[in-house]
């Protein structure tokens, strides 16, 4: 068990639809990190929150957003959905926002778009 | 893009040593090597992570070559539970961005 939390577990929508996948950080981590794994386009990068504030921003398309609450908890929202963007989410904390070299990952959430 | 080289897949048989090769050959100085292991249905899992010396800890070592530019992961006696793929990551944020992985090393453990 990583600390890391995700809800929910698995997810089925419709295209066009939005839904929002949650995550909590381990205890004391201020960093946040959402990554996607699909099957062609393996684990990709999609932003990075610190203490609150947007750090790092990867591939994430602009239908998709995410926030940090000041409860250090994140959201990541997925809009306008396709069938593309079934897949697994996942999210990630670590420590600072420097100098951490380990991310420790959720379960993930299974998003599938029908 | 910092881009690593791993093979698919390996196999080894259970409590020998395996070693897991990885190319970064586009490496600049201050650039980390993480590595990351993803078991079946699972989120990935730190496995080590080093920057011009060896380093070791309890899970794995890892080598690192003199001019940097490939690793190896070394698991001292392989389990059945270390069948995962393998994800070598060359990582140009200090540690504190995010992670670009690529499709790693398929790990197969015979018993």
């Amino acid at each position: 068990d990583s600390g890391v939390t995700q809800t929910p577990k698995h997810l089925i929508t419709a295209t066009g639809q939005r839904v929002t996948l949650r995550c909590s950080p381990r205890s004391g981590d201020l960093s946040v990190y959402w990554y996607q794994q699909s099957l062609d386009q393996g684990l990709q990068f999609l932003i990075q929150y610190y203490n609150g504030e947007e750090r790092a921003k990867g591939n994430i398309l602009e239908r998709f957003s995410a926030q940090q609450f000041p409860d250090l908890h994140s959201e990541l929202n997925l809009s306008s959905l396709e069938l593309g963007d079934s897949a697994l989410y996942f999210c990630a904390s670590s420590g600072t926002s420097g100098l951490s070299h380990e991310q420790f990952f959720g379960p993930g959430t299974r998003l599938t778009v029908l | 893009d910092a881009k690593t080289t791993q093979p698919n897949s390996m196999e080894s048989n259970e409590e020998e040593p395996v070693h897991l090769p990885c190319n970064h050959s586009t490496i600049s100085g201050t650039d980390y090597i993480h590595w990351y292991r993803q078991l079946p249905s699972q989120g990935p899992e730190y496995v080590i992570h080093g920057l011009t010396s060896n380093v070791n800890n309890r899970m794995a070592s890892l080598a690192i070559a003199e001019d940097r530019k490939s690793s190896t992961l070394i698991l001292h006696r392989a389990t059945l539970r270390d069948a995962a793929v393998y994800y070598c990551i060359h990582d140009s944020g200090g540690g504190a961005d995010g992670l670009t992985f690529g499709k790693g090393t398929h790990l197969i453990i015979q018993p």
